[in-house]
């Protein structure tokens, strides 16, 4: 069965540092997603991409943040500056046709120190 | 006003039970509408979109009320395998916009 994957699985930074989350979403997918979950707390979306361009993004999605999909099969979010704040898991996601029937990657565990 | 609320529980139910969970969004514009399960640490996973007209799939059926605004799951013969956060997750409709919100779970705990 296809599935997103997202690499690292687990990222320490320092703050300041920029740090890149890769995803590889469902090959046959055409929009692409990245949320994040601050522990206990709810999964935020954070940014829609489809042809290759932002979609949509949410008010948390500012200057410090950038996707790409550099290739035709990687998606990656660049967060620049990071904050301590930022520490959160991080989860990439994708869909074909039907936009609320999203696949999730298995997430990256964002640590900010 | 929180745009999608669910109770957050736990529901601690034994094997065989029925348990039922509800969702209400304050969107009216609100169109699409789905249940994920997450288990702990672990990303969401969708378990079932929820029709107008309600539907059902094996132990599980999700309903939607429009004029009231909300949706629910209802799970039957709970397993132990259950036990997992369920989310809520509502799409708007107005101006084009697709952007999902997820409500912030209801747990489940099954028991033996």
């Amino acid at each position: 069965e296809p599935e997103v994957t997202q690499t690292p699985s687990h990222q320490v930074t320092q703050m300041g540092q920029e740090v890149i989350l890769r995803c590889v979403p469902i090959s046959n997918h055409l929009y692409f997603y990245w949320y994040r979950q601050i522990l206990g707390q709810k999964v935020e979306f954070l940014v829609s991409f489809y042809n290759n361009e932002i979609s949509e993004k949410s008010e948390i999605f500012d200057d410090q943040f950038s996707v790409e999909r550099p290739d035709g099969s990687n998606f990656t979010l660049k967060i620049r500056s990071t904050k301590l704040e930022d520490s959160a898991m991080y989860f990439c996601a994708s869909s074909g046709d039907r936009v609320g029937e999203q696949y999730f990657g298995p997430g990256t565990r964002l640590t900010v120190t | 006003r929180k745009e999608v609320e669910q109770d957050p529980g736990p529901f601690n139910v034994p094997e065989g039970a029925t348990v039922a969970f509800n969702c209400t969004y304050s969107n009216s514009a609100s169109q699409s509408f789905f249940w994920y399960r997450q288990d702990c640490r672990k990303e969401p996973k969708l378990l079932m979109s929820v029709y107008s007209s309600g539907n059902e799939d094996g132990r599980f059926t999700a309903q939607l009320n429009r004029a009231s605004q909300y949706i629910s799951l209802l799970i039957r013969d709970s397993k132990l395998s259950d036990s997992a956060t369920y989310l809520c997750v509502v799409t708007p409709s107005s101006g084009g916009s697709y952007i999902p919100t997820f409500g912030r779970g209801t747990s489940l705990i099954v028991h033996p």
